[in-house]
């Protein structure tokens, strides 16, 4: 079974410059979840979709950040414009529904804003 | 967001050494889970506990749910140099929505 797919793995941009994530779940996956994991600290929820509809979007910074689900398969995340703040790793992951607490987390895409 | 603290921050052990690192929160938790997290990689999932006082074992690790739900604990015993990494808790109220822990960072020297 294939897992959680993330391109790029890594990017760097300047500050002010827009960004975009794409994460592919694994098969037959409807949850589908954005975290920040910013040097140091644990994964930070930003987003939860479930199939193409959003669950939870409380942390996500709506005033530069976007995400999108369109399929209810693959998700692509964005910032405009970014921040030195921004910095992180961008974690994708997916589980197959509410009944199951395991989620398959991607490779991450590592951020960097100069 | 709610806030869980890990301790400790960082563990250096010699290999053979048992490990034991906990988890608080401030906020009752239903689920507690643990994750290990290599470099480069995303975190894998470890140990899932459901109720309070629940103790599960996953081959060398074994995992608590502790008794006032505001804590969770994890052992490793008899580290072995594959266990390097760092080390998550994430505490969840619904089952759907996860916090993460700021992480116990493990380095065992062979």
């Amino acid at each position: 079974e294939a897992g959680v797919a993330q391109s790029p793995r890594y990017k760097i941009i300047e500050k002010r410059q827009s960004v975009a994530f794409w994460c592919n779940p694994i098969s037959g996956h409807a949850t589908l979840y954005w975290y920040q994991q910013i040097l140091g600290q644990g994964p930070k929820l930003l987003i939860q979709f479930q199939n193409n509809g959003v669950v939870d979007d409380s942390q996500l910074p709506k005033d530069r950040f976007s995400a999108e689900r369109l399929k209810g398969v693959d998700s692509t995340l964005k910032i405009q414009p970014a921040k030195l703040e921004d910095s992180a790793v961008y974690l994708c992951a997916s589980r197959p529904g509410v009944s199951t607490d395991t989620q398959y987390f991607g490779p991450g895409t590592r951020l960097t804003v100069l | 967001g709610q806030q869980l603290n890990q301790s400790p921050q960082s563990m250096f052990i010699q290999e053979g050494e048992d490990v034991s690192m906990n988890c608080t929160s401030s906020s009752i938790f239903n689920t507690w889970l643990w994750y290990k997290q290599d470099p480069g990689e995303g975190p894998v999932l470890l140990i899932a506990l459901y109720k309070a006082g629940e103790l599960t074992s996953n081959g060398r690790l074994t995992a608590q749910f502790g008794i006032t739900r505001k804590d969770s604990f994890l052992n490793i015993s008899a580290s072995i140099p594959s266990d390097v990494g760092i080390y998550f808790c994430a505490g969840s109220q619904t089952g759907n929505q996860f916090y993460f822990g700021t992480g116990t960072s493990l380095t065992v020297i062979p």
